[in-house]
């Protein structure tokens, strides 16, 4: 099953408003990174955050984590329609090989 | 560099045809992996490997084989395809650590 479950499933706001999106997962992890995806397109990195970090900053983008409740949120402040896309969040479980396993996705909409 | 680079870009199979999907890299990443996109399941590992001659089952590898006799290359190959394999597929690779994974654009495969 997948490891990672995001919400909301799709999210339509205007520009300019914040985007919130959130993440849950199920075992203990090594760190939480977040991905979009632009229609039709493969995945592109977004932000990483380790399991000893609770919040982390990338331009527009900060990233929380709270290992305790095994869940993330990525907010995307001051939202453009070019945000207008697919977003993941995608786990690095404890031990082992280093699997990724990534979640469903929240499509997110952004009207101009 | 040209980064992950997949093909073929589309591909239409009968049933009970098999084919190889290429994936290769130039930055000298050991960590590379295979997943399957479809609607509404994100991104599932169907196998990843760790490094030449390291390969090991994802979450959905039955009916797909992998080997890695080099860095560069991790080629996917489906045994008999089936309805069941129609999906994008999507190739990605990482340095140690897989912190950040870089994906290629993606094989979309129909199997009639």
């Amino acid at each position: 099953s997948q490891q990672g479950e995001e919400d909301p499933q799709a999210l339509s706001i205007q520009e300019g408003e914040n985007a919130t999106m959130n993440c849950s997962y199920k075992t203990s992890i090594n760190n939480l990174q977040w991905y979009r995806q632009n229609s039709g397109r493969g995945l592109v990195h977004l932000i990483l955050i380790r399991s000893n970090e609770r919040e982390k900053h990338s331009g527009r983008l900060r990233v929380t984590l709270d290992t305790s409740k095994k869940s993330s949120s990525l907010l995307i402040t001051a939202s453009r329609a070019a945000d207008t896309a697919s977003y993941f969040c995608a786990t690095v479980q404890v031990g082992g090989y280093q699997k990724v396993t990534f979640g469903t996705g929240t499509k997110l909409q952004v009207i101009p | 560099n040209a980064g992950v680079t997949q093909t073929p870009k589309f591909q239409v199979l009968k049933t009970g045809q098999s084919m190889t999907l290429q994936c290769a890299q130039d930055m000298n990443h050991e960590y590379m992996s295979w997943y399957r996109q479809d609607p509404g399941m994100g991104l599932r590992l169907i196998h990843y490997s760790v490094g030449a001659g390291i390969t090991d089952q994802g979450e959905v590898p039955n009916g797909y084989n992998v080997s890695r006799s080099t860095t560069e290359d991790f080629p996917l190959r489906l045994l008999s395809a089936a309805p069941s394999q129609t999906s994008v597929y999507f190739c990605a690779s990482s340095p140690p650590g897989a912190d950040t994974q870089y994906f290629g654009p993606g094989t979309r495969l129909t199997v009639l």
